[in-house]
């Protein structure tokens, strides 16, 4: 079954800090991994998509890695800002984009 | 550019009602998509279309009906709204080609409660 699992399901940090998202999978065939950013009462925006050949990807403060061997991936936050607290959503796509696979997020509060 | 647009915002209804919730986006985009986002769920797709024209089931189809008339509109039909249909609504488009990377850019949501 296609599956991706979020970790953790809620973190707490403090302004400035650094964080690690992290997500399984189980889809196969896999064709890309995007990460989207979902702020509260929000539709979800995208922050990277990844192919199978790449290792990471960097947006801003944002940074993604795939480990495609091992069916894993990280959302890495730099310096995080209080703008950064929202819900970080994990999306692999089997074939073409149709078949995404969503995971249930995770849930960032930066605190002052 | 407005992007994806939906209304309502927010709806409530009572049990067997009917309803449309509209999507709209100005990008010309060949896909659009509805999904309904549930706590403790990723967002799971309703139906789909990947023109005028043309829709397709996706995971949860039932009790939902679409249409698209043209490239903008894709709406949303309830056509006799139950309690397990309460849950925020996203409308979703993106180009149809390419590798199948493309992105999808999601409007703000319509929250809908059925009581």
């Amino acid at each position: 079954k296609n599956q991706v699992e979020q970790s953790p399901q809620s973190l707490i940090i403090l302004e400035g800090k650094n964080c690690t998202l992290q997500c399984n999978y189980t889809v196969s065939p896999f064709s890309n991994l995007r990460w989207y950013k979902q702020d509260t009462g929000r539709g979800p925006v995208s922050l990277t998509i990844m192919t199978f050949s790449e290792n990471t990807k960097s947006n801003g403060r944002y940074t993604a890695t795939l480990d495609a061997d091992t069916k894993q991936s990280s959302l890495h936050i730099t310096a995080s800002q209080l703008s950064d607290s929202a819900s970080y959503i994990c999306v692999v796509s089997v074939t073409g984009f149709q078949k995404l696979v969503f995971g249930t997020g995770t849930r960032l509060l930066v605190s002052p | 550019n407005a992007g994806v647009t939906q209304t309502p915002k927010f709806q409530v209804l009572k049990t067997g009602q009917s309803m449309t919730l509209q999507c709209a986006q100005d990008m010309n985009h060949e896909y659009m998509s509805w999904y309904r986002q549930d706590p403790g769920m990723g967002l799971r797709l309703i139906h789909y279309s990947v023109g005028a024209g043309i829709t397709d089931q996706g995971e949860v189809p039932n009790g939902y009906n679409v249409s698209r008339s043209t490239t903008e509109d894709f709406p949303l039909r309830l056509l006799s709204a139950a309690p397990s249909q309460t849950s925020v609504y996203f409308c979703a488009s993106s180009y149809r080609g390419g590798t199948g990377a493309n992105v999808l850019t999601f409007g703000a949501g319509s929250r809908l409660t059925v009581l």
